[in-house]
């Protein structure tokens, strides 16, 4: 059961366009996670947000994290050819005994950014 | 510093057989996950160490796997009798203590393909 929702599941565009991804939960995570990745690699963390209504920066790409820390956006601007790739949330759940800990992700947004 | 190192990253059986994969994380982490990932889908939770303890498994994770991690180190997952269910990219990620909110580092996973 994907308790994520991420929206779109693919997404096509031009190079110089910008473009938003969502991911959506009906749950509250400690902290939400993106990953890019490559077809044949694991996922590479992009950024880590972790206060509600937080907003990070990575050159070309804005992360956003709701207030209520049940939903986030990723905003790239002007895309690049090396912008494709799967993306993907992930919310972190943390368990009150034992300091167990789970990271569970939405099934990503595929990105093709054409030359 | 190598980064989460899996091996091997392919591996092809028929059924019925048993597979074993492992995965050495970065030597400072003391949490290590294992995940599957199959075509379409974002990664699914399976097991979690802290050091050596196995703190927490999925129900997805049915009586034919069985993972380790002796001596806190490096891990193991093994999968017996094989199905053709189980085809999936195995993924294994580390983290370091609490810091476990900056983010997971993933290796590049082992394709498992059941024939």
């Amino acid at each position: 059961t994907q308790l994520l929702e991420q929206s779109p599941q693919f997404l096509s565009i031009q190079e110089g366009e910008n473009l938003t991804v969502y991911c959506n939960s009906s749950s509250v995570f400690s902290s939400l996670q993106w990953y890019r990745q490559e077809p044949g690699e694991g996922p590479v963390l992009l950024v880590t947000v972790v206060t509600g209504g937080e907003v990070k920066k990575l050159k070309r790409l804005t992360f956003q994290f709701g207030d209520a820390r049940k939903d986030s956006s990723l905003h790239i601007t002007a895309a690049q050819p090396g912008d494709t790739g799967l993306y993907l949330c992930a919310g972190l759940r943390t368990l009150l005994q034992g300091g167990s800990e789970k990271l569970v992700f939405g099934k990503g947004t595929k990105l093709t950014v054409n030359p | 510093d190598t980064g989460v190192s899996q091996n091997p990253r392919h591996k092809i059986t028929k059924r019925g057989q048993n597979v074993t994969f492992r995965c050495d994380p970065i030597s400072e982490h003391n949490r290590l996950y294992w995940y599957r990932q199959t075509l379409g889908q974002g990664p699914e939770f399976l097991t979690y160490f802290q050091n050596e303890a196995q703190l927490e498994k999925s129900r997805l994770l049915s009586d034919r796997f069985s993972a380790e991690r002796p001596k806190g180190s490096f891990s193991t997952l093994e999968i017996q009798r094989t199905e053709q269910g189980d085809s999936a990219m195995y993924l294994c990620a580390s983290s370091l203590g609490r810091q476990g909110d900056r983010g997971y580092t993933f290796g590049s996973g082992t394709r498992l393909t059941v024939v």
